[in-house]
């Protein structure tokens, strides 16, 4: 069970827009910045969002992060079918005093 | 550009200790108020956090974890390194060593490429 939710799966088709979202609580989205990753098979997750909503240099503006209160989320714009993977955000949990993660976000460009 | 590169072996029996060490190359990891940490992740599973140090030793870890598992730096090595006791085959899993930025912030902006460790007899 992890600390942060995501919907397991997400659909779309190329071209078009997707979202992911991530809930936490108070003590981590609530308190500190979320982050997004990007994990294709076989490889290390790879940061597509930092500080909530900032990318960085080398990730396409087609990839957006927003934040409110306890949720955050993960947006992207042009799907192409280079962009199915797996992906997580993550944040720090002040009450647990731990990295957490959510479950994770396979999406899938139809 | 930094690098980081886990080590260690793959292969560890039930009940044994499983060590790693995570080599950082490319700049200090003295440099800078970052965290080094160790995240795992089993087979088609999300992923989990271990555990992190930064470079005055100071140490927070999963609370779970936190009776078997150790994490420590060696600054003029340049690496940090994980040991994790009395290991099931739950333990099996792809461990990543990664940078971690300073709070509120928090991102883990370097990855090693993992390195999978199987607990089996």
């Amino acid at each position: 069970q992890s600390v942060l939710t995501q919907p397991p799966s997400v659909s779309a088709a190329p071209g078009q827009k997707v979202t992911i979202s991530c809930s936490g609580s108070s003590s981590n989205i609530g308190k500190n910045h979320v982050s997004w990753y990007q994990q294709v098979p076989g490889a290390a997750p790879k940061v597509l969002i930092y500080d909530n909503d900032k990318r960085p240099s080398g990730v396409p503006d087609r990839f957006s992060g927003s934040k409110s209160g306890t949720s955050a989320t993960l947006g992207i714009t042009g799907l192409q079918t280079g962009d199915e993977a797996d992906y997580y955000c993550g944040t720090w949990d002040t009450g647990l005093i731990t990295g957490v993660f959510g479950g994770g976000t396979k999406l899938t460009v139809l | 550009q930094v690098q980081l590169q886990e080590s260690g072996p793959g292969l560890v029996k039930p009940s044994q200790t499983l060590s790693l060490t995570c080599t950082v190359s490319g700049g200090s990891i003295s440099s800078g108020d970052y965290h080094w940490s160790w995240i795992r992740q089993p087979a088609g599973k999300g992923l989990d956090w271990i555990g992190r140090i930064n470079t005055s030793g100071s140490t927070n870890y999963k609370p779970s974890l936190k009776s078997r598992v150790t994490i420590s730096v060696d600054t003029s090595q340049n690496q940090f390194s994980l040991k994790l006791n009395s290991v099931t085959a739950a333990d099996t899993a792809v461990y990543f060593c990664a940078r971690m930025h300073p709070l509120p912030g928090g991102t883990y902006d370097y990855w090693g490429r993992g390195t999978l460790v199987t607990v089996s007899s």
